[in-house]
């Protein structure tokens, strides 16, 4: 399975603190994919890191791939309480996104 | 900015009736989705479309669903006779290409099976 799990499956931090999220896959992969989802909510595109690519930034958020160890991780810095959600990876296949479990962020105030 | 939209965003039905969720995708996208989201569980695919055709589609998207392009603008999932277990949020997604670009997704619709 090319599925996306994602560590730790919660995380609870102060605001201002950085937090990180990491995925871990099983398979080759074109590209990854990071999405945001609030509670009950659409899920919002982050990031795409394509295969060639090793770190991505955006804002506050830095995106890094370790293909050798089929890994990513995705730092948001300085967090706030808007960024309490929960925080997807997606594996890319040919026509689908294979998701991960999500780590569910909340971010205190 | 485009947006990929959805409706209805709330749907209630009595099991075994038959429900159709409507999705507008980005205008020059060419690559459609539905993935659906169990409360509390991951999102899965069910189905991609292109050129008028199913394009791959998971173990979930059995015959009780379809999928159409009525129209050059709306992407339709039905579910012909809706079980328990067929409730859940369902995203419309969109992309340009695939293989290497991103899928944008829509709000999702909430489907209430009863």
């Amino acid at each position: 399975s090319q599925q996306g799990e994602e560590d730790p499956q919660a995380l609870s931090i102060q605001e201002g603190e950085n937090a990180t999220m990491n995925c871990s896959y099983k398979t080759s992969i074109n590209n990854l994919q990071w999405y945001r989802q609030n509670s009950g909510r659409g899920l919002v595109h982050l990031i795409l890191i394509r295969s060639n690519e090793r770190e991505k930034h955006s804002g506050r958020l830095r995106v890094t791939l370790d293909t050798s160890k089929k890994s990513s991780s995705l730092l948001i810095t300085a967090s706030r309480a808007a960024d309490t959600a929960s925080y997807f990876c997606a594996i890319q296949g040919t026509y689908k996104y294979i998701f991960g479990t999500g780590t569910r962020l909340k971010v205190l105030a | 900015e485009p947006e990929v939209t959805q409706t209805p965003s709330h749907q209630v039905t009595q099991m075994g009736q038959e429900v159709i969720l409507r999705c507008v995708p980005i205008s020059n996208h060419l690559y459609f989705y539905w993935y659906r989201q169990i409360l509390g569980q991951k999102v899965e695919f069910l189905v991609s479309f292109y050129n008028n055709e199913i394009s791959e589609k998971s173990e979930i998207f059995d015959d009780q669903f379809s999928v159409e392009r009525p129209d050059g603008s709306n992407f339709t999932l039905k579910i012909r006779s809706t079980k328990l277990e067929d409730s859940a949020m369902y995203f419309c997604a969109s992309s340009e290409a695939t293989g290497r670009e991103t899928q944008y997704f829509g709000p999702g619709t909430r489907l209430l099976v009863l």
